[in-house]
């Protein structure tokens, strides 16, 4: 069974760096897109972007600017960053694995989310 | 466009049958997958390309695309259906952008 868990660095004061990294159990990270997706207070979700074990990316148009993930084949996890944080990027962070079959891509494993608070 | 469009609230009758739909033109491309999230929960799949359930999720779920329209239908609803339920989709292409919809806040009455 795969398994996937944020860490979370919980507050962010606004105009600094949001890191965040998901650990990949119970399968390897080396086929499959992973992405990181989030979702604001009384919002709905949000795709981040996502990469592929190659290291090959595809962002958020809206966010393109401000982020960056990256992946550690040896250590079966991604990472996320995300310049210049304001309140609006207070969410919970996901962490999924993006796959295709049947016609459709989909996120079939997701982590169970972590709280990031942006504040001075 | 970008977007995929669901209604933001529908309601239904317990044991009554629901359709959540979700418009885009991205779903000329792909089949739409939906997910289920309740407070405090991460999202749930329950229903991925033409009518595909994942293991666990009950056959009252299913799923439809006609052009560019998906809908998820749940047939007999119960209570632990409620929550807020999202399409998703991606774009054709190598460099490709994936798109949820705004979401639809079921209650089930």
């Amino acid at each position: 069974q795969v398994q996937l868990q944020e860490s979370s660095p919980g507050l962010v004061r606004p105009s600094e760096t949001l890191s965040l990294t998901c650990t990949v159990s119970g399968g390897s990270i080396t086929s499959y897109f992973w992405s990181w997706i989030r979702r604001p207070p009384g919002k709905g979700l949000e795709w981040i972007g996502d990469i592929y074990h190659t290291g090959s990316t595809n962002y958020s148009p809206s966010l393109k600017s401000r982020v960056i993930i990256s992946i550690d084949t040896s250590q079966n996890q991604f990472s996320l960053k995300m310049t210049s944080v304001t309140t609006a990027d207070t969410a919970v962070y996901y962490c999924a694995r993006f796959a295709y079959n049947y016609g459709s891509w989909y996120f079939d494993y997701w982590g169970r989310g972590a709280l990031v608070s942006v504040s001075s | 466009s970008s977007e995929l469009t669901q209604d933001p609230a529908v309601s239904v009758a317990l044991g009554q049958t629901v359709r959540i739909t979700c418009q885009g033109d991205t779903l000329r491309s792909y089949d739409a997958s939906w997910y289920q999230q309740k407070p405090g929960q991460a999202p749930r799949r329950v229903v991925y390309g033409n009518n595909n359930r994942p293991l666990g999720i009950s056959d009252r779920f299913s799923g439809s695309t006609s052009g560019n329209t998906a809908s998820l239908t749940i047939s007999g609803a119960q209570a632990e259906d409620e929550g807020d339920y999202y399409c998703n989709s991606r774009s054709s292409g190598e460099n490709y952008y994936v798109v949820f919809g705004g979401g639809t806040k079921l209650t089930v009455l």
